[in-house]
């Protein structure tokens, strides 16, 4: 069955670094992947699509991976701000085209 | 534009109640959904609405209903609760761009 795993484990990182944050999959070939940010008591907000032909995409202080062939995205933050602590998903289509399947999140916590 | 309105923020049942979540969309998207967001677990998809006047199960769908009543509105229905239903629920939205945009969550108690 298809399966997204994402670091289960905070990722703690100081201001000013890069942090980088992993999805793996298995049994999917998706045409696209998607990263979310999620902070407390809120729902989950778009960041950035990377399509199967793309091998990266950026957006400000963002950067996403996707390779296909080891089925792993990374998403990077440069620069990091403690404003950038917030849980980060990760989601592929989920069969239907428009459905998504999202992995567990990865916490990431910024510290001054 | 308010985006994706979810109502009740906050509901307390006790098993074998019945409650409707309601969810709104102001974007003109024809895509709707319904997530539940447990510990451990991550977001699941309960239902999904691809267009007005179509609901398709998702991975969750067993104890709930869903009805797409127009373009804008998609409901939940719990017709009998039961515990294992504590969780946040959240609707969402979606275009042809493919992102989705989420509702701020129903956060709901089962006793």
């Amino acid at each position: 069955s298809q399966k997204i795993e994402q670091n289960s484990e905070a990722l703690n990182i100081q201001e000013g670094k890069t942090a980088t944050l992993t999805c793996n999959y298995t049994n999917y070939s998706p045409a696209y992947l998607q990263w979310y940010r999620q902070d407390p008591g809120r729902g989950p907000v778009f960041l950035l699509l990377i399509r199967e032909n793309e091998k990266e995409k950026r957006k400000e202080r963002l950067k996403v991976t996707f390779d296909t062939t080891l089925k792993q995205s990374l998403f990077h933050i440069t620069a990091s701000q403690p404003a950038d602590s917030a849980t980060y998903l990760c989601a592929l289509p989920r069969g239907g085209y428009s459905t998504l399947t999202f992995g567990k999140g990865t916490m990431l916590l910024v510290s001054p | 534009n308010a985006g994706v309105t979810q109502n009740p923020k906050f509901q307390v049942l006790k098993t074998g109640q019945s409650m409707t979540l309601q969810c709104a969309q102001d974007m003109n998207h024809n895509s709707m959904y319904w997530y539940r967001q447990d510990p451990g677990m991550g977001l699941r998809l309960i239902y999904y609405s691809a267009s007005e006047g179509t609901t398709d199960k998702g991975e969750v769908p067993n104890g709930y209903n869903v009805s797409r009543l127009n373009k804008r509105e998609f409901s939940l229905r719990l017709e009998s609760a039961a515990p294992s239903q504590t969780s946040v629920y959240f609707c969402a939205s979606s275009a042809a761009d493919l992102q989705q945009y989420f509702g701020p969550g129903t956060r709901l108690t089962v006793t």
